[in-house]
């Protein structure tokens, strides 16, 4: 079996600050994601990658960067925090492109004071 | 793409079976049923898929109406560990990746 893995943990960020989570998967899966889950909510995504420096918009990108230049690793950007905001971000993989069976890591959770 | 509609909530107690509907009326040909549950502090994990009439794995099983515009996921004697969301996805399988949506779910709470 495989594990994801992202860091940090938690992460506390201040207003307009830029802050970067990452992600490292070791599956060896193709395909790469970033969801954002607000409390109580589903989830929502952000970005994805069907390959090493692929990268696609999901519904939410406005206000967010990615970057995967190795296949094991994905990283996301908020480019500019946004004060109060509080959530989850979550990273998954599959191991290809139209494969709906995806594998999660356990998140990072944001604060922004 | 379908919509679906699950019950917000659902209680048990440990040791029953519990069964969870998903309403997917508008469900395409091309369209898939996925279940996935997320347990809080992590991220859903993927308990089963089909397309018609009845799966079962080691975790669950899943029925599929006829004209697939309803499915249960069944729970055998569930334990506290089942407490989690419940989220019922209908998706196409050739969709380009990425699409899954997950919606609100259903929140299963398991009593001792």
């Amino acid at each position: 079996g495989g594990i994801i893995t992202q860091t940090p943990k938690f992460l506390i960020g201040q207003e307009g600050q830029k802050l970067t989570l990452k992600c490292q998967q070791n599956f060896n899966h193709d395909t790469m994601y970033w969801y954002r889950q607000d409390s109580g909510k589903g989830l929502r995504l952000i970005y994805y990658s069907i390959t090493e420096n692929d990268l696609q918009k999901g519904d939410l990108s406005e206000g967010y960067d990615a970057s995967r230049e190795k296949k094991s690793s994905f990283s996301l950007t908020v480019t500019s925090a946004q004060k109060n905001e509080m959530a989850v971000f979550l990273c998954a993989s599959s191991i290809r492109q139209g494969n709906e069976r995806l594998f999660f890591g356990h998140g990072t959770k944001l604060s922004v004071l | 793409l379908a919509k679906t509609t699950q019950p917000p909530s659902m209680e048990a107690y440990e040791g029953q079976e519990v069964n969870v509907s998903c309403s997917h009326t508008n469900i395409a040909t091309s369209e898939y049923i996925y279940w996935y549950r997320q347990v809080p502090h992590q991220g859903p994990q993927f308990i089963i898929q089909g397309y018609k009439d009845y799966v079962v794995n080691e975790v669950a099983s899943l029925f599929i109406s006829a004209d697939r515009k309803l499915s249960t996921l069944s729970l055998p004697w569930v334990s506290l560990r089942d407490a989690a969301v419940y989220y019922c996805i209908v998706t196409p399988r050739t969709q380009v990746v990425g699409q899954l949506t997950f919606g609100s779910g259903t929140r299963l709470q398991v009593y001792a």
